[in-house]
């Protein structure tokens, strides 16, 4: 089947700590993004990708990083410069031409010990 | 300012009754318009899209939704709504840029009495 896997479900984070979070599909997409979502904000664009070897920041990217090494793959790392990284991450992918689909995982929450 | 507003936070209806979740745009030219449906703790599915043409749109599970260009908006609506529909209900709007960026609205959860 295809479609796009977010892992770990959940993940903890202690202080001072870096974490990635991963993204992978299967869909042959060349778009990929991150989202971060908190209750009451919709959800807001941390970064996203239209090719391999190539991202751009979204609305809120400060305190995060993400590679784009492959094209199935796009991980995305908290940083402890993330003062308030307890969210729940989407991560998500679409062929990337204007008005295309953007599909969905499963999601990620993380949560600081 | 380029945004999607969703004005109803929260919105309650009982089993059977109809639906309307409302959503306004606030771009210069008409939007590529989404409505996604996100169940607790889950990613997000899609319901229906408008691109251009017919402005009634028929998605999954029932649902379907009106462009009106004079208002900006394009709200959904379902005639008669399930239990299952209990969900967060976002509307996104692709502004037709080459890079394929959507902007959501802050969602409006969905409560269904029996």
């Amino acid at each position: 089947d295809g479609g796009i896997t977010q892992s770990p479900k959940y993940l903890f984070r202690k202080e001072g700590q870096n974490v990635t979070l991963s993204c992978e599909q299967n869909l042959n997409h060349d778009a990929m993004y991150w989202y971060r979502q908190d209750p009451g904000q919709g959800l807001r664009l941390i970064y996203y990708s239209q090719i391999v070897n190539d991202f751009q920041k979204g609305d809120i990217a400060e305190g995060y990083s993400v590679s784009r090494e492959k094209k199935e793959s796009f991980p995305l790392t908290v940083t402890s410069a993330q003062k308030n990284p307890t969210a729940f991450y989407l991560c998500a992918s679409s062929m990337g031409d204007a008005g295309e689909t953007q599909y969905f995982g499963p999601g990620t929450r993380l949560l600081v010990l | 300012a380029q945004s999607v507003t969703q004005p109803d936070i929260h919105i309650t209806v009982s089993e059977g009754a109809s639906l309307e979740l409302r959503c306004n745009y606030s771009y210069g030219a008409t939007p590529y318009l989404f409505w996604y449906v996100q169940s607790p703790g889950q990613g997000l599915q899609l319901l229906l899209k408008y691109f251009s043409g017919d402005t009634l749109v028929q998605g999954i599970k029932g649902f379907e939704a009106e462009f009106k260009r004079s208002q900006s908006s394009f709200n959904l609506r379902k005639p008669s709504v399930h239990w299952s529909d209990a969900a967060e209900y976002f509307c996104g709007a692709d502004r037709g840029s080459t890079l394929g960026r959507l902007y959501f609205g802050r969602g409006t959860q969905l409560t269904v009495w029996p």
